[in-house]
Parts: structure tokens; C-alpha cells; sequence
């Protein structure tokens, strides 16, 4: 299967930054790419659909403005949290889309 | 919403089967039933599917009422490395747009 490789593993920030978060699909060319989020005890929760040379598709609710997705090529797609603020601390994951779905490691995000 | 009702936890003892019931009544006829587990802090990862028909691979076995409204995945021999939270999932192939429910958290016990 598919090996998606996410970086940072873990990342702090202070309020009020932004963060990058990368997705690498190692050895498949992912036109399609997916984000999820998980807060602590609960399930993940699909924030948006990243295509590659296009806009990403956003689940309802989610700030297109502020969680910044881009998917410039077939084996990366960028997801950057703007301006964080402590509620944004999670654990962000995403997918790549094959026969089934393929996870990366996730990464924490934790903004104090 | 998710389509799927699953137990929120059970327990197993190691080297037994553990099986995990999932329905899925609503299930449309392109919806296969994907099962993922997810270990503590990590990305999930994929164990089986099917359409209608039962399914087995190194991992696990997937049995499929006749009516597809509800599935069981089976662990042959749990070991502890099995704790895990397992997500049932019903989606059609077009599409890898995953919606999670809550799943069931496994403990396989000594």
C-alpha cells in the first residue's frame, strides 16, 4: 500500500502564529488528498478534500481561510493553520485515496 | 453522520477471537463496509473490507449478513498489540471521503 509521511510528528506554537503541517505521499501520486482532525477522546473528523492543482473542497464549518490547503504536487499537499489559537490544538491526519485509504502518522499540534 | 452504530468498548482475552459487531442498516447498495483501527497517537490504519461477500486476509476476517445491514470483524487470536479503537465505516468507492463514528475500543487483555 501507499506510504504517506507527515511532518511534523508533533509541533508548539505561540497564539497567533501560523503553522505548516506537510503530507508526502512516498511512492503513489495522490491527485486527491484528505485532512482530518481529532481532538482528544473523540473521533477524526474530515475538515476538506485537497486536489491537486485546484482549490480544496471544505467540509461545512470548517474556515477555509484558516486552515490553508495546498496541493501543488502529485505527492504533497500543505494544510497551514493561520493565526492559531489554543482551540486549534489537535491532532491533524491526513489521507491518501487508493483502493482504501491510506493514514499518515498524524501530527499534535499544541498552541499555547 | 456516520452510518454506523458500533459497541463503544469491549474486552478480549489475549489469544482468544475477538469480534466486533457494526450495523449499518441504511447501507446503499455501491457502500462497501470498510474497517481501520486506530492505535493510541497514531494514524489509522486499514484491515479489511467487502461488498457482500465475506472477506479474509492476514489480519482479520469480515463476515457480512446476507442483508449487508451489519457486519462483524473478527480477530482470530488477539494479541495486546491489538488494543486499538476500530472504526466501521460504509462508503462507496468513488469516493475517499471517510466519515468516522465513534467506533469500539478494544482491550485485549492478559
Amino acid at each position: 500500500g501507499a506510504v504517506v509521511s507527515q511532518h511534523p510528528s508533533w509541533v508548539i506554537c505561540k497564539s497567533g502564529t501560523s503553522v505548516k503541517i506537510e503530507c508526502r505521499s512516498l511512492d503513489f501520486q495522490a491527485t486527491t488528498m484528505f485532512w482530518y482532525r481529532q481532538f482528544p477522546k473523540q473521533s477524526l473528523m474530515l475538515m476538506a478534500t485537497s486536489n491537486e492543482g485546484s482549490k480544496a473542497t471544505y467540509e461545512q464549518g470548517v474556515e477555509k481561510d484558516k486552515f490553508l490547503i495546498n496541493h501543488a504536487s502529485l505527492t504533497l499537499s500543505t494544510l497551514t493553520v493561520t493565526s492559531a489559537h489554543p482551540e486549534d490544538s489537535s491532532f491533524y491526519i491526513c489521507s491518501v485515496e487508493g483502493d482504501e485509504a491510506f493514514f499518515g502518522q498524524g501530527t499534535r499540534l499544541t498552541v499555547v | 453522520d456516520a452510518k454506523t452504530t458500533q459497541p463503544p468498548s469491549m474486552d478480549c482475552a489475549e489469544g482468544r477471537a475477538a469480534n466486533l459487531p457494526c450495523n449499518h442498516s441504511t447501507i446503499s447498495g455501491n457502500e462497501y463496509v470498510y474497517w481501520y483501527r486506530q492505535i493510541h497517537s497514531q494514524g489509522p490504519q486499514y484491515i479489511i473490507h467487502g461488498l457482500k461477500n465475506n472477506e479474509t486476509n492476514e489480519m482479520a476476517s469480515l463476515i457480512i449478513t446476507e442483508d449487508r445491514k451489519s457486519s462483524t470483524l473478527i480477530l482470530p487470536h488477539a494479541t495486546l498489540r491489538d488494543t486499538a479503537v476500530y472504526y466501521c465505516i460504509v462508503s462507496s468507492s468513488n469516493t475517499g471521503k471517510l466519515i468516522f463514528g465513534q467506533g469500539t475500543t478494544l482491550q485485549v487483555k492478559p
